[in-house]
């Protein structure tokens, strides 16, 4: 049963610190998305990346966070410094091609406190 | 760039009876339309999704239709039952931005027994 696969699930942290979560994407998928979704309930592109290049991420704060996809099986978002007003669940995506199904990961739970 | 706007954002429904949720999109060129849900706590998981070739798609109690001149697309649920309580979210696929997925901004579903 092919999955995306995100880490950690949840992670609490002090404001300031570097936060790191990861996506395994289902294998043979060319296309990874991040997505944010706080308790307002939307879901807000982050990026994504074809064939791991990144193709937009315009909705990214470029100060605090970065996406980047050292290989086909990982993708990486990370913030830092974190803040309080980062603390949503961030969801990884993939799919095979355009215009397709994206499947997505369960997410990870971040808390900045 | 896409902007899909989805209605209501919230709908409360008697089992049994039908629930409409509607979307409005911005690029005419956007040419795949995916529904998804997302139960409480969990990811989002596609349920259905229509072509621009097509007007109409059913799958068993639900059914979305397509109206290209009026940029707009809708989600039918028949019979509701209490499992289909959640956050439904329209997307839409724009051509031009080889398949970046903007999300409607979502609605949620309470079914009253």
């Amino acid at each position: 049963d092919a999955r995306v696969t995100q880490t950690p699930r949840h992670k609490v942290t002090e404001m300031g610190q570097e936060v790191t979560m990861r996506c395994q994407p289902i294998l043979g998928h060319n296309t990874v998305f991040w997505y944010r979704q706080t308790m307002m309930q939307g879901l807000e592109l982050l990026a994504y990346f074809r064939n791991r290049a990144p193709l937009d991420d315009s909705g990214m704060p470029k100060d605090r966070f970065s996406a980047e996809m050292p290989d086909a099986t990982l993708a990486t978002l990370k913030i830092q410094p974190s803040e309080p007003r980062d603390s949503a669940v961030y969801f990884c995506a993939s799919g095979s091609q355009v215009d397709t199904e994206a499947f997505f990961g369960q997410g990870t739970r971040l808390t900045v406190v | 760039g896409e902007n899909v706007e989805q209605h209501p954002s919230t709908l409360s429904v008697q089992e049994g009876d039908s629930a409409v949720i509607k979307c409005t999109y911005s690029d005419s060129a956007s040419n795949y339309f995916p529904w998804y849900k997302q139960e409480l706590g969990k990811r989002p998981q596609l349920i259905i999704d229509i072509r621009s070739n097509v007007g109409e798609k059913k799958d068993q109690r639900i059914a979305v239709t397509l109206n290209k001149t009026a940029k707009h697309f809708s989600l039918h649920i028949t019979e509701t039952q209490p499992e289909d309580s959640a956050v439904y979210f329209c997307a839409a696929i724009p051509y031009s931005s080889a398949s970046k997925i903007i999300f409607g901004s979502g609605t949620r579903l309470s079914i009253r027994p």
